[in-house]
Protein backbone atom coordinates (compact mmCIF):
# COMPACT_ATOMS: atom_id res chain seq x y z
CA UNK A 1 0.00 0.00 0.00
CA UNK A 2 0.62 3.76 -0.13
CA UNK A 3 3.59 4.57 2.60
CA UNK A 4 3.12 8.30 4.34
CA UNK A 5 6.42 8.61 6.50
CA UNK A 6 6.00 11.25 9.69
CA UNK A 7 8.96 12.22 11.75
CA UNK A 8 9.79 12.97 14.28
CA UNK A 9 7.74 9.69 15.93
CA UNK A 10 8.55 11.40 19.56
CA UNK A 11 9.27 14.86 20.21
CA UNK A 12 10.35 15.68 24.22
CA UNK A 13 10.63 19.93 24.74
CA UNK A 14 10.44 22.80 27.06
CA UNK A 15 7.34 24.54 27.43
CA UNK A 16 7.38 27.82 25.11
CA UNK A 17 9.65 25.86 22.85
CA UNK A 18 8.10 25.47 18.79
CA UNK A 19 7.67 22.13 17.16
CA UNK A 20 8.21 20.94 13.18
CA UNK A 21 6.60 18.10 12.35
CA UNK A 22 6.97 16.63 8.72
CA UNK A 23 4.81 14.41 6.81
CA UNK A 24 6.24 13.17 3.89
CA UNK A 25 3.90 10.71 0.92
CA UNK A 26 6.70 8.64 -0.31
CA UNK A 27 4.96 6.60 -3.24
CA UNK A 28 2.71 9.07 -4.64
CA UNK A 29 1.07 12.76 -5.12
CA UNK A 30 -0.77 13.67 -2.51
CA UNK A 31 -3.17 16.72 -3.45
CA UNK A 32 -4.44 16.67 0.07
CA UNK A 33 -2.85 15.71 3.58
CA UNK A 34 -4.60 15.85 6.84
CA UNK A 35 -3.48 16.46 10.22
CA UNK A 36 -5.23 15.19 13.66
CA UNK A 37 -5.15 14.55 17.01
CA UNK A 38 -5.14 11.63 18.70
CA UNK A 39 -5.88 11.37 23.03
CA UNK A 40 -5.25 8.04 24.77
CA UNK A 41 -8.17 5.70 23.99
CA UNK A 42 -9.99 8.14 22.29
CA UNK A 43 -10.39 8.29 18.37
CA UNK A 44 -8.84 10.41 15.53
CA UNK A 45 -9.74 14.59 15.77
CA UNK A 46 -8.78 15.99 12.56
CA UNK A 47 -7.23 19.25 13.03
CA UNK A 48 -6.63 20.58 9.48
CA UNK A 49 -7.18 19.60 6.10
CA UNK A 50 -4.02 21.09 3.32
CA UNK A 51 -3.96 21.30 -0.10
CA UNK A 52 -1.30 22.16 -2.07
CA UNK A 53 0.07 25.47 -2.63
CA UNK A 54 -3.09 26.80 -1.07
CA UNK A 55 -3.96 28.09 2.89
CA UNK A 56 -5.32 25.27 5.20
CA UNK A 57 -8.66 24.81 6.39
CA UNK A 58 -9.09 24.53 10.29
CA UNK A 59 -11.43 22.62 12.02
CA UNK A 60 -13.55 24.75 14.44
CA UNK A 61 -11.81 24.98 17.57
CA UNK A 62 -8.26 24.97 16.03
CA UNK A 63 -6.12 27.67 16.70
CA UNK A 64 -4.77 28.05 13.16
CA UNK A 65 -1.92 30.77 14.78
CA UNK A 66 -0.80 28.13 17.32
CA UNK A 67 -0.84 25.00 14.42
CA UNK A 68 1.17 26.35 11.46
CA UNK A 69 0.64 24.27 8.52
CA UNK A 70 2.64 24.15 5.30
CA UNK A 71 1.67 22.39 1.80
CA UNK A 72 4.70 23.88 -0.23
CA UNK A 73 4.65 20.38 -2.28
CA UNK A 74 2.50 17.05 -3.19
CA UNK A 75 4.89 14.95 -1.29
CA UNK A 76 5.44 17.25 1.89
CA UNK A 77 3.67 18.63 4.68
CA UNK A 78 4.73 20.27 8.17
CA UNK A 79 2.79 20.79 11.52
CA UNK A 80 4.57 23.81 13.29
CA UNK A 81 3.41 23.72 17.12
CA UNK A 82 4.27 26.89 18.32
CA UNK A 83 5.02 28.33 21.71
CA UNK A 84 4.02 24.32 22.97
CA UNK A 85 2.54 23.95 26.32
CA UNK A 86 1.63 20.98 28.26
CA UNK A 87 -1.95 20.99 27.28
CA UNK A 88 -0.43 20.75 23.73
CA UNK A 89 1.09 17.17 24.72
CA UNK A 90 -0.89 14.31 22.36
CA UNK A 91 -0.36 11.99 19.44
CA UNK A 92 -0.43 14.07 16.25
CA UNK A 93 -0.88 11.80 12.98
CA UNK A 94 -1.31 13.17 9.48
CA UNK A 95 -2.66 11.40 6.13
CA UNK A 96 -2.33 11.89 2.64
CA UNK A 97 -4.73 11.40 0.04
CA UNK A 98 -5.04 12.12 -4.24
CA UNK A 99 -8.20 12.78 -5.65
CA UNK A 100 -7.58 13.79 -9.04
CA UNK A 101 -11.18 14.55 -11.60
CA UNK A 102 -14.12 13.33 -8.32
CA UNK A 103 -11.89 10.12 -7.04
CA UNK A 104 -12.23 9.24 -3.66
CA UNK A 105 -8.54 7.02 -2.71
CA UNK A 106 -8.74 6.41 0.73
CA UNK A 107 -6.09 8.01 3.29
CA UNK A 108 -3.01 6.49 4.15
CA UNK A 109 -1.35 7.41 7.75
CA UNK A 110 2.20 8.04 8.78
CA UNK A 111 2.74 6.60 12.26
CA UNK A 112 2.61 9.66 14.42
CA UNK A 113 4.63 11.74 16.35
CA UNK A 114 4.49 11.54 20.30
CA UNK A 115 4.48 15.48 21.74
CA UNK A 116 5.16 15.91 25.44
CA UNK A 117 6.15 19.11 26.54
CA UNK A 118 7.31 19.80 29.67
CA UNK B 1 -24.85 16.45 11.55
CA UNK B 2 -22.72 13.65 10.49
CA UNK B 3 -22.22 10.72 13.09
CA UNK B 4 -20.14 7.50 13.16
CA UNK B 5 -21.12 5.29 15.92
CA UNK B 6 -19.57 1.97 16.76
CA UNK B 7 -20.15 -0.87 18.42
CA UNK B 8 -18.63 -2.22 21.08
CA UNK B 9 -16.29 -0.09 22.62
CA UNK B 10 -14.47 -3.56 23.05
CA UNK B 11 -14.40 -6.89 22.38
CA UNK B 12 -12.67 -10.44 23.78
CA UNK B 13 -12.57 -13.43 21.54
CA UNK B 14 -10.73 -16.52 22.17
CA UNK B 15 -8.94 -17.53 19.05
CA UNK B 16 -11.10 -18.86 16.62
CA UNK B 17 -13.88 -17.75 18.06
CA UNK B 18 -15.36 -15.80 14.93
CA UNK B 19 -17.63 -12.19 15.65
CA UNK B 20 -18.50 -8.79 14.19
CA UNK B 21 -17.92 -5.11 14.99
CA UNK B 22 -20.83 -2.79 13.67
CA UNK B 23 -20.63 0.89 12.14
CA UNK B 24 -23.51 2.71 12.36
CA UNK B 25 -23.66 6.16 10.41
CA UNK B 26 -26.03 9.33 9.83
CA UNK B 27 -24.52 11.18 7.40
CA UNK B 28 -26.39 13.57 4.84
CA UNK B 29 -24.75 11.53 1.63
CA UNK B 30 -22.25 8.60 1.67
CA UNK B 31 -19.43 8.91 -0.25
CA UNK B 32 -17.59 6.15 0.61
CA UNK B 33 -17.28 4.26 3.93
CA UNK B 34 -13.72 3.16 5.41
CA UNK B 35 -12.09 0.65 7.97
CA UNK B 36 -8.66 0.99 9.14
CA UNK B 37 -6.54 -0.75 12.06
CA UNK B 38 -4.93 0.80 14.56
CA UNK B 39 -1.96 -0.71 16.49
CA UNK B 40 -0.90 1.00 19.91
CA UNK B 41 1.27 4.08 19.21
CA UNK B 42 1.24 3.41 15.00
CA UNK B 43 -1.10 5.33 13.01
CA UNK B 44 -4.20 3.98 11.20
CA UNK B 45 -3.69 1.20 8.56
CA UNK B 46 -6.35 0.99 5.93
CA UNK B 47 -8.16 -2.25 5.23
CA UNK B 48 -11.47 -1.73 3.09
CA UNK B 49 -13.15 1.21 1.26
CA UNK B 50 -17.15 0.74 0.23
CA UNK B 51 -18.81 2.77 -2.00
CA UNK B 52 -22.79 1.45 -2.03
CA UNK B 53 -24.72 -0.52 0.04
CA UNK B 54 -25.07 -4.33 -0.95
CA UNK B 55 -21.08 -4.35 -1.39
CA UNK B 56 -18.96 -6.50 0.38
CA UNK B 57 -14.97 -6.80 0.34
CA UNK B 58 -12.88 -9.40 2.23
CA UNK B 59 -9.33 -9.45 2.78
CA UNK B 60 -8.32 -13.14 4.94
CA UNK B 61 -9.96 -13.40 7.85
CA UNK B 62 -11.79 -10.35 7.51
CA UNK B 63 -14.84 -9.27 5.28
CA UNK B 64 -16.76 -5.55 5.06
CA UNK B 65 -19.97 -5.27 4.60
CA UNK B 66 -22.45 -2.13 3.60
CA UNK B 67 -26.08 -1.19 3.89
CA UNK B 68 -27.60 2.47 3.51
CA UNK B 69 -27.21 2.51 7.59
CA UNK B 70 -24.49 0.73 9.12
CA UNK B 71 -21.38 -1.63 8.48
CA UNK B 72 -19.80 -4.60 9.83
CA UNK B 73 -16.55 -6.01 9.96
CA UNK B 74 -17.03 -9.76 10.25
CA UNK B 75 -13.71 -11.77 11.67
CA UNK B 76 -14.10 -15.45 10.56
CA UNK B 77 -11.36 -17.48 13.19
CA UNK B 78 -9.29 -14.41 14.65
CA UNK B 79 -5.69 -15.29 15.17
CA UNK B 80 -3.89 -12.94 18.50
CA UNK B 81 -2.26 -10.69 15.44
CA UNK B 82 -6.10 -9.86 15.13
CA UNK B 83 -5.42 -8.23 17.99
CA UNK B 84 -5.62 -3.91 17.53
CA UNK B 85 -8.36 -1.42 17.57
CA UNK B 86 -10.69 -0.84 14.62
CA UNK B 87 -11.62 2.53 13.07
CA UNK B 88 -14.66 3.04 10.85
CA UNK B 89 -14.44 6.54 9.22
CA UNK B 90 -17.25 7.94 6.26
CA UNK B 91 -16.59 10.03 3.64
CA UNK B 92 -19.54 12.61 3.01
CA UNK B 93 -20.54 13.72 -0.29
CA UNK B 94 -20.10 17.74 -0.65
CA UNK B 95 -18.74 19.77 1.94
CA UNK B 96 -15.89 22.16 1.65
CA UNK B 97 -13.33 19.72 2.33
CA UNK B 98 -13.01 17.05 -0.16
CA UNK B 99 -11.81 13.82 1.27
CA UNK B 100 -12.26 14.50 5.03
CA UNK B 101 -13.52 11.88 7.20
CA UNK B 102 -15.27 11.04 9.93
CA UNK B 103 -14.09 8.48 12.14
CA UNK B 104 -15.73 6.74 14.80
CA UNK B 105 -14.86 5.78 18.23
CA UNK B 106 -13.22 2.70 17.18
CA UNK B 107 -13.63 -1.04 18.97
CA UNK B 108 -11.00 -2.26 20.77
CA UNK B 109 -10.13 -6.40 19.48
CA UNK B 110 -8.58 -8.45 21.72
CA UNK B 111 -7.82 -12.12 20.71
CA UNK B 112 -6.75 -14.35 23.40
CA UNK B 113 -4.59 -17.67 22.59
Amino acid sequence: GAVVSQHPSRVICKSGTSVKIECRSLDFQATTMFWYRQFPKQSLMLMATSNEGSKATYEQGVEKDKFLINHASLTLSTLTVTSAHPEDSSFYICSAGKYWGGSNQPQHFGDGTRLSIL
Amino acid sequence: EDQVTQSPEALRLQEGESSSLNCSYTVSGLRGLFWYRQDPGKGPEFLFTLYSAGEEKEKERLKATLTKKESFLHITAPKPEDSATYLCAVQVAGGTSYGKLTFGQGTILTVHP
